[in-house]
């Protein structure tokens, strides 16, 4: 089974300050990892993936991810948030190899404030 | 880009009638997926599908759910007797076969039951 938990249901930042959004996974075979961003009344759009090649990842927006395997972490970062970051943010992991399904954590809201 | 259409973006029914939400998955790709996100919540896994059969399903998805992909572009969720609780975002997505390129969602289709 997978299963992914993300620390902080809410994170507050100034604007031009550090995002960092905290993923950590439990998986029986190494994951893929998934960033994906919900804004208000609109669907999931991914941010950016982790599938077994190189451990730092860069997605969209300026947004980054570090898959940890000794911290079974892949913790979100961005150096300056803008205040079009703020969305909800959810983290998924699935298996490899196949195109199973993804299991999501429960999101952290992103609020940027001025 | 490739997107995933969903539609309605919005549905209001009354409990026990029946309910198909429909998606048009991205041509090339061949698996599809439902996921639902009840407000507030994370969201969550209801079936995949590939091959013209359900791959995987999860314990939300009981006898009153079923899906289909009646003509080859199309894949429908279909609720039979829906209850308040079905109340929810429903996302369709699709992917190209082992998720190598993440998952692609669609905008969801909001179903409010009274």
């Amino acid at each position: 089974a997978q299963s992914v938990t993300q620390l902080g249901s809410h994170v507050s930042v100034s604007e031009g300050a550090l995002v960092l959004l905290r993923c950590n996974y439990s998986s029986s075979v190494p994951p893929y990892l998934f960033w994906y961003v919900q804004y208000p009344n609109q669907g999931l759009q991914l941010l950016l993936k982790y599938t077994s090649a190189a451990t730092l990842v860069k997605g969209i927006n300026g947004f980054e991810a570090e898959f940890k395997k000794s911290e079974t972490s892949f913790h979100l970062t961005k150096p300056s948030a803008h205040m079009s970051d703020a969305a909800e943010y959810f983290c998924a992991v699935s298996r490899p190899g196949t195109a199973s399904k993804l299991t999501f954590g429960t999101g952290t809201r992103l609020q940027v404030t001025l | 880009e490739p997107e995933v259409t969903q539609t309605p973006s919005h549905q209001v029914t009354q409990m026990g009638q029946e309910v198909i939400l429909r998606c048009v998955p991205i041509s090339n790709h061949l698996y599809f997926y439902w996921y639902r996100q009840i407000l507030g919540q994370k969201v969550e896994f209801l079936v995949s599908f590939y091959n013209n059969e359900i791959s995987e399903k999860s314990e939300i998805f009981d006898d009153q759910f079923s899906v289909e992909r009646p003509d080859g572009s199309n894949f429908t969720l279909k609720i039979r007797s829906t209850k308040l609780e079905d109340s929810a975002m429903y996302f369709c997505a699709s992917s190209e076969g082992i998720g190598l390129d993440g998952y692609t969602f669609g905008s969801g289709t909001r179903l409010t039951v009274v």
